[in-house]
């Protein structure tokens, strides 16, 4: 167990619609990267937080968005679903030092959304 | 282009064998090397992190070396057990100012068997 927690863990929904995805982070951790992976695809870094504030972006479509909040959990909000959006969601979470270069990032369980 | 090629990308090994898995590398400025442990459908855990003076770290029975001249990575596993049976993801940092951008590799999908 990792210590960062994830909701749901399972996600089915229909093209077109909105979900929103939760994560906890591990306590004391104040960083939280989202990831995608696809069917048999590596992982897709997709956004960082740090202490609320957005520091770095990845491969995020325009249709996703994420937020972290003053209590350090975060959001992933996906909307417009297409099929090829079906995939595992990973949250991660970091302490993150002066740079946060060399963090060990703790992985969620995941959330598998499917879009049919 | 940054990239992370990993070999061979999958392998199958009998247990209490040791094998070597393989990291290329093309991103700039480096920043550090990971290797991730990802059990199937669970996320990744860390094994090891390397900056750039480093050549050589340990976890247990796995150990990472680097070589930052040549961008290149392996992590070799010893004595393999059964519950090594998983994917092995190569991360690479770059660094980006104050945050790190990450390229992942695609992974070498590990099977030991009896």
């Amino acid at each position: 167990d990792s210590g960062v927690t994830q909701t749901p863990k399972h996600l089915i929904t229909a093209t077109g619609q909105r979900v929103t995805l939760r994560c906890s982070p591990r306590s004391g951790d104040l960083s939280v990267y989202w990831y995608q992976q696809s069917l048999d695809q590596g992982l897709q870094f997709l956004i960082q937080y740090y202490n609320g504030e957005e520091r770095a972006k990845g491969n995020i479509l325009e249709r996703f968005s994420a937020q972290q909040f003053p209590d350090l959990h975060s959001e992933l909000n996906l909307s417009s679903l297409e099929l090829g959006d079906s995939a595992l969601y990973f949250c991660a979470s970091s302490v993150t030092r002066t740079s946060g270069r060399t963090d060990t990032q703790y992985f969620g369980p995941g959330t598998r959304l499917t879009v049919l | 282009k940054n990239q992370v090629e990993q070999s061979p990308q999958s392998l199958i090994i009998l247990e209490g064998k040791n094998c070597t898995l393989q990291c290329n590398y093309t991103v700039s400025p480096f920043s550090n090397l990971r290797w991730y442990k990802q059990d199937t459908g669970r996320g990744p855990v860390s094994l090891t992190i390397m900056t750039f003076s480093e050549n050589t770290k340990s976890n247990g029975r796995y150990t990472a070396t680097l070589d930052a001249d040549t961008k290149q990575s392996s992590l070799h596993i010893t004595a393999s057990q059964l519950s090594d049976s998983a994917s092995y993801i190569c991360v690479v940092s770059r660094a980006a100012g104050t945050a790190s951008k990450l390229t992942f590799g695609t992974g070498t999908r590990l099977q030991v068997t009896l």
